[in-house]
């Protein structure tokens, strides 16, 4: 079956540019679950969604936003971009939440200019 | 809250060599465990997870790790390292919120 497919898979904004990321889980996978990697910090929580709520969220600011449809395709928001939000943004969807395996997308990878 | 740190952002060892990736965690509430592994512009992939049950947990391609509650350690290894292995290892955890946290990652890195 398909994997989690992530567009676009590279993009360059400018500062003060808002961007959209979209990431289509695993076919029956119901969580989607967002990361921001960048070199030397890892892999930083954004928030996960789970039958269109979301779940958890991590210690970013809210100019960064997500959401989550009906079919479980999820999307990310950054607004007003900045220099340091260049980075690899990576989805992972599972079935339900906590223990279950997380499968990962290949990521979008912002460059903010 | 749960956290992982992950010793050594860079690890070096020869192809035929042990290898051992370190990991602690802290947590509140038993823990569950996981190694992802990731290759060059690619996304990350399970090596392995630990639930309950055995403590020595094996994953795909020859690793293992063995949670160690007393030590709260979750440390990777592979007997004989491979050039195939080079690559950034990260150790996960998830707890009570059922949020999962990475560790910042561990370069691998496999000299001939």
């Amino acid at each position: 079956k398909a994997g989690v497919t992530q567009t676009p898979r590279y993009l360059i904004k400018t500062r003060g540019q808002q961007v959209t990321l979209s990431c289509s889980p695993i076919s029956g996978h119901r969580s989607v679950s967002w990361y921001q990697q960048t070199p030397g910090q890892g892999l930083q929580f954004l928030f996960e969604y789970f039958s269109e709520t979301q779940r958890n969220k991590g210690n970013f600011p809210g100019r960064f936003s997500g959401r989550q449809f009906s079919n479980s395709r999820s999307e990310m928001n950054v607004s007003t971009l900045e220099l340091g939000d260049s980075a690899l943004y990576l989805c992972a969807s599972s079935q339900s939440s906590g223990a279950n395996v997380l499968t990962f997308g290949a990521g979008s990878r912002l460059t903010v200019l | 809250a749960q956290s992982v740190t992950q010793l050594g952002s860079h690890v070096s060892v020869s192809e035929g060599a042990l290898v051992l990736l370190r990991c602690n965690y802290s947590s509140s509430v038993p823990p569950y465990l996981f190694w992802y592994v990731q290759y060059p512009n690619q996304g990350l992939q399970l090596l392995l997870k630990y639930t309950t049950g055995a403590t020595l947990v094996k994953g795909i391609n020859g690793f293992e790790a063995e949670f160690k509650k007393s030590e709260t350690s979750f440390h990777l290894t592979k007997p004989s390292a491979h050039m195939s292995d080079a690559a950034e290892y990260f150790c996960a955890v998830s707890g009570p919120d059922d949020k999962i946290i990475f560790g910042k990652g561990t370069r691998l890195h496999i000299l001939p």
